[in-house]
């Protein structure tokens, strides 16, 4: 089964709005959490990422806030630019397990100028 | 793309015919990755590597083989491809710290006829 779900799928978002993404997981054994941009014809790179020793992570413009209770994570795009329009994944892993990572189905975000 | 390097680039092949995409890395990192993407299903793991000659599958390995003789080096190979095997395929790297990432290459886009 599927142990991280994304959604949406896809996203618009006005320039200068907040683009938000969530991801779900199931397993309590999860301990790593990076989110990855990929453009079109390159591969996914990372973005930023969080333990779940903490709620929220901050890198720029980028935020991710982290709730373990519900198993939810997500990602908050602040003052979203037409550079930002990517496809975004989330990914869970832990250690011990050769870090697999195990990924989201993927948001395609649209910036409009 | 981290030192990582994937050939070919572009392949367009016939049903029927074996496969063999290479992946190559510089950083000496120990855990190889292969992934296919599809639209709506994210990045799925192929197999993956944790050392030379130490291979197993990952969660779509029906139709797939993969090698590894050196460190650096990491083939996968599609032994008779058919046209579901028509994908983007991705290498990954990662290391042995806690919570290394995943780095990417650039991907393989295969057709296959």
């Amino acid at each position: 089964q599927q142990q991280v779900k994304q959604s949406p799928q896809s996203l618009i978002v006005q320039k200068g709005g907040i683009s938000i993404i969530n991801c779900a997981y199931e397993n309590t054994a999860f301990d790593y959490f990076p989110w990855y941009q990929q453009f079109p014809g390159k591969g996914p790179a990372l973005l930023i990422a969080i333990r779940p020793d903490v709620s929220e992570k901050k890198e720029g413009r980028f935020t991710i806030s982290f709730n373990k209770s519900a198993k939810q994570f997500s990602l908050h795009i602040m003052d979203s630019q037409p550079g930002d329009s990517a496809t975004y994944f989330c990914a869970a892993s832990f250690l011990g397990n050769f870090n697999k990572f195990y990924f989201g189905s993927g948001t395609k975000l649209n910036v409009k100028p | 793309d981290a030192g990582i390097t994937q050939s070919p680039r572009h392949k367009v092949t016939e049903t029927g015919t074996p496969v063999t995409l290479r992946c190559h890395q510089t950083e000496n990192h120990r855990y190889m990755y292969w992934y296919r993407q599809d639209p709506g299903h994210g990045l799925r793991l192929i197999h993956y590597s944790y050392g030379v000659k130490d291979t197993d599958k990952g969660e779509v390995s029906d139709g797939y083989s993969v090698s590894r003789s050196k460190t650096e080096d990491f083939l996968l190979t599609l032994e008779s491809a058919t046209s579901s095997q028509t994908s983007v395929y991705f290498c990954a790297i990662s290391g042995t710290g806690m919570a290394d990432t995943q780095y990417f290459g650039p991907g393989t886009r295969l057709t296959v006829l």
